[in-house]
């Protein structure tokens, strides 16, 4: 079965200065991958995805993530936060050969100026 | 774009109520996804669909039914509301096309509160 975690439940952090919002997976075969990011009172909104090539994958608003198989990892980074960035973070999983996503119990980012 | 509507931003209903939440996307795609949001636990599969009239138990069914009749329309049924079902219903879609799928297109939203 696929699971996800999200061993933070809120991520603290000052403009200007890097994030990293962690997420581990486990599934059976090769990933695909994904982060989403929440606003409050709204639906998803996709960030970015893995799902071959190249580990360091970029995605919108400047965040990226990097994929890596032998930790089981897909941690999402920004190199400077905003204040905007401020919202619920989803990450999640699926297998390659298969429909469903299962997602993180999902990390608050605050951002403070 | 691909557009992902559902109906309703808020709903109050009464225990007991049959309560029906609508989705509706635009761009034809195949796959359909309920889940509902609480917090600690993030999102739960409720149900999906990958077809007209076809349907599939997600992790948490139980409480819930759904409806397929158009490809572009997936109807969450609570046929007996109930507190416990207070709850953020999200709506997903999925383009399968070319044998490959990939992520979500995610719906704004349903807060339901039961009383």
């Amino acid at each position: 079965a696929q699971s996800v975690a999200q061993p933070e439940d809120q991520v603290n952090v000052a403009e200007g200065n890097p994030l990293t919002v962690k997420c581990t997976y486990s599934v059976s075969g090769n990933p695909y991958l994904f982060w989403y990011v929440q606003y409050p009172n709204r639906g998803l909104q996709f960030l970015l995805k893995y799902i071959t090539g190249d580990n360091l994958v970029k995605g919108s608003y400047g965040f990226e993530a990097e994929f890596n198989k032998s930790q089981t990892s897909f941690h999402l980074k920004k190199p400077s936060a905003l204040v905007s960035d401020s919202a619920l973070y989803f990450c999640a999983v699926r297998r390659v050969y298969g429909n469903k996503l299962v997602f993180g119990a999902g990390t608050i980012l605050r951002v403070k100026s | 774009d691909v557009k992902v509507t559902q109906s309703s931003r808020y709903l109050v209903k009464r225990t007991g109520e049959k309560v029906f939440l609508e989705c509706v996307q635009d761009m034809d795609h195949e796959n359909m996804f309920w889940y509902r949001q609480d917090p600690g636990l993030g999102l739960r599969l409720i149900y999906f669909s990958y077809d007209v009239k076809m349907k599939e138990k997600g992790d948490i069914p139980e409480g819930y039914s759904v409806s397929r009749e158009k490809k572009e329309r997936f109807s969450l049924i609570l046929e007996s509301a109930s507190t416990n079902q207070t709850s953020m219903y999200l709506c997903a879609s999925q383009n399968t096309m070319g044998g490959r799928s990939y992520g979500y297109t995610f719906g704004s939203g349903t807060r339901l509160t039961v009383v």
